[in-house]
């Protein structure tokens, strides 16, 4: 069952802007994780914010969680041709259970020179 | 740095073969999995790995077994490979009691 929903789909924004990608879910959750994946490749692991986190910073990106409304956003500042790739998050379960995560759809981002 | 192989990037194969699909890593990792991924359903996990010789379900087992002998070596078996198994196929790996899961390239398989 996929957990986590993302939004939008895709997005598409010119060089040097900021990009904000958003997920919801469903159930309690210990963690939530972002990854990317570059077009026909694996994915790689970005950043993590925990349950108990409201803000986290790395680089770049800024990840907010909101357990209240089971929400987390994704924001990229200024955007590069680089940055182009599929981004996912993924929700680590509460201590004891399954320790699987469970991935959304993705949100397709590409930046344009 | 972590490395996660998978043993094809591109996999061609016809309907009713036998399909092995293998996966390794480098980092004494003890828990392993393998995903599908196609479009617009994201990621599923088929099968996970707590240690060697142990194995569970994910969300979509069926039509799919695995093997896990050696600690680094999990390997996904297709008994007899079907048209709706046309997909990428990702490996990952992570070390117990941490979060980040590390993945391979991938394999991209087409049953004709």
């Amino acid at each position: 069952s996929q957990q986590g929903e993302e939004d939008p789909q895709a997005l598409s924004i010119q060089e040097g802007e900021n990009a904000t990608m958003n997920c919801s879910y469903k159930t309690s959750i210990n963690n939530l994780q972002w990854y990317r994946q570059n077009s026909g490749r694996g994915l790689v692991h970005l950043i993590l914010i925990r349950s108990n986190e409201r803000e986290k910073h790395s680089g770049r990106l800024r990840v907010t969680l909101d357990t209240s409304k089971k929400s987390s956003s994704l924001l990229i500042t200024a955007s590069r041709a680089a940055d182009t790739a599929s981004y996912f998050c993924a929700t680590g379960p509460p201590p004891g259970g399954a320790q699987k995560l469970v991935f959304g759809q993705g949100t397709r981002l590409t930046i344009n020179p | 740095d972590v490395k996660v192989t998978q043993s094809s990037r591109y996999l061609v194969k016809r309907t009713g073969e036998k399909v092995f699909l293998e996966c390794v890593q480098d980092m004494d990792h003890e828990n392993m999995f393998w995903y599908r991924q196609d479009p617009g359903l994201g990621l599923r996990l088929i099968y996970f790995s707590y240690d060697v010789k142990m194995k569970e379900k994910g969300d979509i087992p069926e039509g799919y077994s695995v093997s896990r002998e050696k600690k680094e070596r999990f390997s996904l078996i297709l008994e007899s490979a079907s048209t709706n198994q046309t997909s990428m196929y990702l490996c990952a790996s992570k070390r117990i009691g941490y979060n980040e899961q590390f993945f391979g390239p991938g394999t991209r398989l087409t049953v004709l």
